[in-house]
């Protein structure tokens, strides 16, 4: 299917587990985004990726790990969940011009019990 | 740093009347500004987006934004609201050459029947 998919949309974990989450895009599109939704904060940016091999932390990176070695994927790794890591996890991409918009995924719900 | 104030977290607006989302942002330079709609369960979708030149935007679904440079706002409005329009909406600023958007705290419309 064309257009951003994210997997799975609801997870549920352990803390001290390693989560991954899948993001995927069909439009190769340069920019690659991942963000944390969280009552009270909105979104927050935890990690871009401005090409393949290329990523860089956004405002709340601490306890991720991101890598995106093709075009199309970004994942995104939880290496020792915590419950504060409780959270909706949208992924984004972009085109990378200055007036391109975001296209968000569906969403991944995480819990970490 | 760039930041996003939307004022109220939570409208309610009876159906047929209007609606007024608030967004104000800083930005000693005149930003790329967007406004995003998140339906329940989904991810987030452009609803509108200035970018340069006149400073009235359309949107999607009827509604519009004006773009306030003397004032830093950038209110949502729309003439007359259904009840699809219940929803969160969320107010973001990209600044020029950075592909980062930041987002506002988000804003969730009840419309009353």
């Amino acid at each position: 299917d064309a257009g951003i998919t994210q997997s799975p949309r609801y997870k549920i974990t352990e803390t001290g587990r390693q989560v991954t989450l899948m993001c995927h895009q069909t439009w190769s599109h340069s920019y690659m985004f991942w963000y944390r939704q969280d009552l009270g904060h909105g979104l927050r940016l935890i990690y871009y990726s401005a090409a393949a091999d290329i990523t860089d932390k956004g405002e709340v990176p601490d306890g991720y790990v991101v890598s995106r070695s093709k075009t199309e994927n970004f994942p995104l790794t939880l290496e020792s969940a915590t419950r504060s890591q409780t959270s909706v996890y949208f992924c984004a991409s972009s085109q990378g011009t200055n007036v391109d918009i975001q296209y968000f995924g569906a969403g991944t719900r995480l819990s970490v019990l | 740093a760039q930041s996003v104030t939307q004022l109220g977290s939570h409208v309610s607006v009876s159906e047929g009347a209007l609606v007024l989302l608030r967004c104000n942002y800083s930005s000693s330079v005149p930003p790329y500004l967007f406004w995003y709609v998140q339906y329940p369960n989904q991810g987030l979708q452009l609803l509108l987006k200035y970018t340069t030149g006149a400073t009235l935007v359309k949107g999607i679904n009827g509604f519009e934004a004006e773009f306030k440079k003397s004032e830093t706002s950038f209110h949502l409005t729309k003439p007359s609201a259904h009840m699809s329009d219940a929803a969160e909406y969320f107010c973001a600023v990209k600044d020029f050459g950075n592909e980062k958007l930041t987002f506002g705290t988000g804003t969730r419309l009840t419309i009353i029947p």
